[in-house]
């Protein structure tokens, strides 16, 4: 059964600091990889997301990694802002046809000091 | 741009009564899923449904009925609540075609409290 976990369960930052937020699987069959972020009380919105093949994605601020072979990703914000706090969360999808299910980490829940 | 709708957004029910999560998208996105989030424990997906007219548990379905009316709508039916189910679900679609990549768009949530 693939497990994913997020370490750390928080952080704390000054702004303006560049920061890195782990992702870890354990089966490395994936389909692909999703980071999300989701405020407080709201729901989860897609942020980056990498196919099995791909090394890595950017957006913006935001650059996701993805080393299949050894289980990690990494996403990596640059120059934080306090309106970067929220909480993240991995999920990756099986492989195959049909295989639509994710399976999330339990986040890790950013705070970006003023 | 409405994306993903769930109704109601609060919910208080007493232990054994019955209710339905109501959900639906305007992507039309063939597959839609329901999750459930609790402190410590992330997401888990409870049903899926990969295309209209099917579908499929999830790894916590007990407790829980779904049903795809049509390709928009997938709703949510707790038929004798129980405190346990006290949680916050979420409803998500995604288009599920070559191109798509899977990306899973997601309502707002339905906070459910059973006393």
């Amino acid at each position: 059964k693939q497990e994913v976990t997020q370490i750390p369960a928080a952080l704390s930052v000054p702004e303006g600091e560049n920061l890195v937020l782990n992702c870890s699987f354990t089966d490395s069959a994936i389909y692909n990889l999703q980071w999300f972020r989701q405020d407080p009380g709201k729901g989860l919105t897609s942020l980056l997301l990498i196919q099995s093949s791909q090394r890595e994605q950017t957006s913006g601020r935001l650059n996701a990694s993805l080393d299949k072979s050894s289980g990690r990703s990494t996403l990596y914000i640059a120059a934080s802002q306090p309106g970067d706090s929220a909480t993240y969360l991995c999920a990756v999808r099986p492989p195959g046809a049909g295989s639509y299910q994710l399976t999330f980490g339990k986040g890790t829940k950013l705070s970006v000091i003023p | 741009n409405a994306g993903v709708t769930q109704t109601p957004k609060f919910q208080v029910l007493k232990t054994g009564q019955s209710m339905t999560l109501q959900c639906a998208q305007d992507m039309n996105h063939n597959s839609m899923y329901w999750y459930r989030q609790d402190p410590g424990m992330g997401l888990r997906l409870i049903y899926y449904s990969a295309s209209e007219g099917t579908t499929d548990k999830g790894e916590v379905p007990n407790g829980y009925n779904v049903s795809r009316l049509n390709k928009r709508e997938f709703s949510l039916r707790l038929e004798s609540a129980a405190p346990s189910q006290t949680s916050v679900y979420f409803c998500a679609s995604s288009a599920n075609e070559p191109t798509a990549k899977n990306i899973q768009y997601f309502g707002a949530g339905t906070r459910l409290s059973v006393l």
